[in-house]
Parts: structure tokens; C-alpha cells; sequence
């Protein structure tokens, strides 16, 4: 079992283009997480799936921020027309079971700049 | 409101001494989870710990314990005979009863352990 991962780790870009990042969860882990983390603070839950279904969203996540997770296995999240506020490191965890007390996976987070 | 406060943002100490980080949540749920997690330099969070809101039991894992007390809110975590290798952002974070497990940070205290 090689973890969650991430990918890019890092990514700079200009306010206003896109950027695309994926994370490939602990294989068989129905739970997939993704959040966000500023420098000095801890991680804020951007939103969770179960499988394939998007079950809930933070008010953080604004209309410019999409999650997928098509066939219940890897993830993107997607942010359009970048802002300098949504530098930060994104990070994705996983998780098995029926319930979602379970420990949560982290993966190593991609940090995003946005100049 | 779902809340955790770590007040403690730094906590410096000289290895072998022991250390207390504190944890105070808020939640109106009665049934929940809080944990423990580890941010170390390379960034990657790794789990400590999870408690159940009926279970106060105190738990030790060979340096490391916690002290859950719901009457005061708080899950304290201390590391006896502190190294150098503890020095890192620790995170205490809760899950509330919905069922989709997102965790609800607090800010993180960095611990520097000095030889």
C-alpha cells in the first residue's frame, strides 16, 4: 500500500488561470477528503465524497472551486480564475468504512501559489 | 457551533522534559470523535490518536498519553521524556456527529524539542 498521493506537489500560477490538482486515495477507501491549509493554521474541510457522490461541501468552497471523483477512486479539484487569496496547501486524505469515525490518510498536499 | 482551540501556538522545551499540549473543543453533538495528529517538517500529517465521546478512559502509548475529561472539554495530550524527533506542529481536531467524518482543526502548537 503506497499511501495517498498527490500530484503536482507544487504548483505556481497567475491570478486568473486554472489549475487542476488530483489525488489517488489508499486503494478500496470508499472516503475521500479534500482540505485546505494557510501558513499557521490548521486544515479547513473543503468537501467529502463517498464513492463516486460529492456528499458535502464547506461554504468555503466557493463556485470557482469543483471536486470530481468519477468512478469513486482518484479525485481532482478544480479552481477557476485563481485568486491570490486561494494560495495554500491542498490536501487530500482517505478513509474506509461504514461510518467516518475512521482515521483519516493524509496525502502530502499540493502548494499552490498564486502570483 | 463545532469549534477547537489549541491556545498554545508554540511550546519550546529541552529534550527529556515533559510537555502537555492542550485541547479544548465545542460541540452541542453527544456523540463524537476527537484526535491527534502530527504535522512533522516534511509536512505530511500522520494520526495519533481517536476517542469516542463515551469512552473518557485515559490512554498511554509508550510516551505519549491523553487525558479526556468531557466535564471541562478537553483532550490533552503530553509527551513524557520529550526528543528531539517529537519536535512538530500537533493538531487536535473533532468529528462531529454527521457521518460524512470531516474534521474540525484547531490551529496547531508547534513543539520544538532542543537538545
Amino acid at each position: 500500500d503506497t499511501g495517498v498521493s498527490q500530484d503536482p506537489r507544487h504548483k505556481i500560477t497567475k491570478r486568473g488561470q486554472n489549475v487542476t490538482f488530483r489525488c489517488d486515495p489508499i486503494s478500496e477507501h470508499n472516503r475521500l477528503y479534500w482540505y485546505r491549509q494557510t501558513l499557521g493554521q490548521g486544515p479547513e474541510f473543503l468537501t467529502y465524497f463517498q464513492n463516486e457522490a460529492q456528499l458535502e461541501k464547506s461554504r468555503l468552497l466557493s463556485d470557482r472551486f469543483s471536486a470530481e471523483r468519477p468512478k469513486g477512486s482518484f479525485s481532482t479539484l478544480e479552481i477557476q480564475r485563481t485568486e491570490q487569496g486561494d494560495s495554500a496547501m491542498y490536501l487530500c486524505a482517505s478513509s474506509s468504512g461504514e461510518w467516518g469515525y475512521n482515521e483519516q490518510f493524509f496525502g502530502p498536499g499540493t502548494r499552490l501559489t498564486v502570483l | 457551533a463545532q469549534k477547537v482551540t489549541q491556545a498554545q501556538t508554540e511550546i519550546s522545551v529541552v529534550e527529556k522534559e515533559d510537555v502537555t499540549l492542550d485541547c479544548v473543543y465545542e460541540t452541542r453533538d453527544t456523540t463524537y470523535y476527537l484526535f491527534w495528529y502530527k504535522q512533522p517538517p516534511s509536512g505530511e500529517l500522520v494520526f495519533l490518536i481517536r476517542r469516542n465521546s463515551f469512552d473518557e478512559q485515559n490512554e498511554i502509548s509508550g510516551r505519549y498519553s491523553w487525558n479526556f475529561q468531557k466535564s471541562t472539554s478537553s483532550f490533552n495530550f503530553t509527551i513524557t521524556a520529550s526528543q528531539v524527533v517529537d519536535s512538530a506542529v500537533y493538531f487536535c481536531a473533532l468529528s462531529p456527529s454527521s457521518n460524512t467524518g470531516k474534521l474540525i482543526f484547531g490551529q496547531g502548537t508547534t513543539l520544538q524539542v532542543k537538545p
